[in-house]
């Protein structure tokens, strides 16, 4: 069956990097885009970014743009976020989830259980 | 950018029929997806392409999409239906996906 978990999460002061990772299983992994997703605290959904399944592509939302980097290993079936100059308002938990052989065609037909940032001094 | 509308909640007494709107322009253009969350957990798709159900999904849930708006229908609605529930859309003008804000879902 599908799995994916994601590690690397913890509590980062504000202006750090943290490096996010997601293991996939149970699929093709190189075939499919991959996304994160976040969640702050009693707050709703936000999507942060997506990698297609060669890693040619890559979008981001605006509110991470510029600090954070979406990557892939697809002979370790992983994807990676890597999240610079953080902010507390970064504070969510973060969610990878799989996404479509197009990176327009779906968002999230399987969901990691999701790995805690914390941002604070 | 794209902006999807969501009522912040509705009610439904158990049996009956829940349906979650969500709003956008010309929606009915696009392929709406809904995911449903259950408190603590991570969320789970229920419906795919504006009506499609993923295996797994009962049948009692449904989607319609048209004009500025897209519809996730819960029919026979069970306690165990309560939750937070997203529509979702990819929008191809900013290459972004987008979710709306949400809708809690509570069974009386």
């Amino acid at each position: 069956q599908v799995r994916l978990v994601e590690s690397g999460g913890g509590v980062v002061q504000p202006g750090r990097s943290l490096r996010l990772s997601c293991a996939a299983s149970g699929f093709t992994f190189s075939t499919y885009g991959m996304h994160w997703v976040r969640q702050a605290p009693g707050k709703g959904l936000e999507w942060v970014a997506i990698i297609s399944y060669d890693g040619s592509n890559k979008y981001y939302a605006d509110s991470v743009k510029g600090r954070f980097t979406i990557s892939r290993d697809n002979s370790k079936n992983t994807v990676y976020l890597q999240m610079n100059s953080l902010r507390a308002e970064d504070t969510a938990i973060y969610y990878c989830a799989k996404g479509g052989i197009a990176v327009a065609e779906s968002l999230g037909d399987y969901w990691g259980q999701g790995t805690l940032v914390t941002v604070s001094s | 950018s794209y902006v999807l509308t969501q009522p912040p909640s509705v009610s439904v007494a158990p049996g009956q029929t829940a349906r979650i709107t969500c709003g956008g322009n010309n929606i009915g253009s696009k392929s709406v997806h809904w995911c449903q969350q259950k408190p603590g957990q991570a969320p789970v798709l229920v419906v795919y392409d504006d009506s499609g159900r993923p295996s797994g999904i009962p049948e009692r849930f449904s989607g319609s999409n048209s004009g500025n708006t897209a519809t996730l229908t819960i029919s026979r609605v069970e306690a165990g239906d309560e939750a937070d529930y997203y529509c979702q859309v990819w929008d191809n003008s900013s290459d972004h996906w987008v979710f709306g804000g949400g809708t809690k879902l509570t069974v009386l």
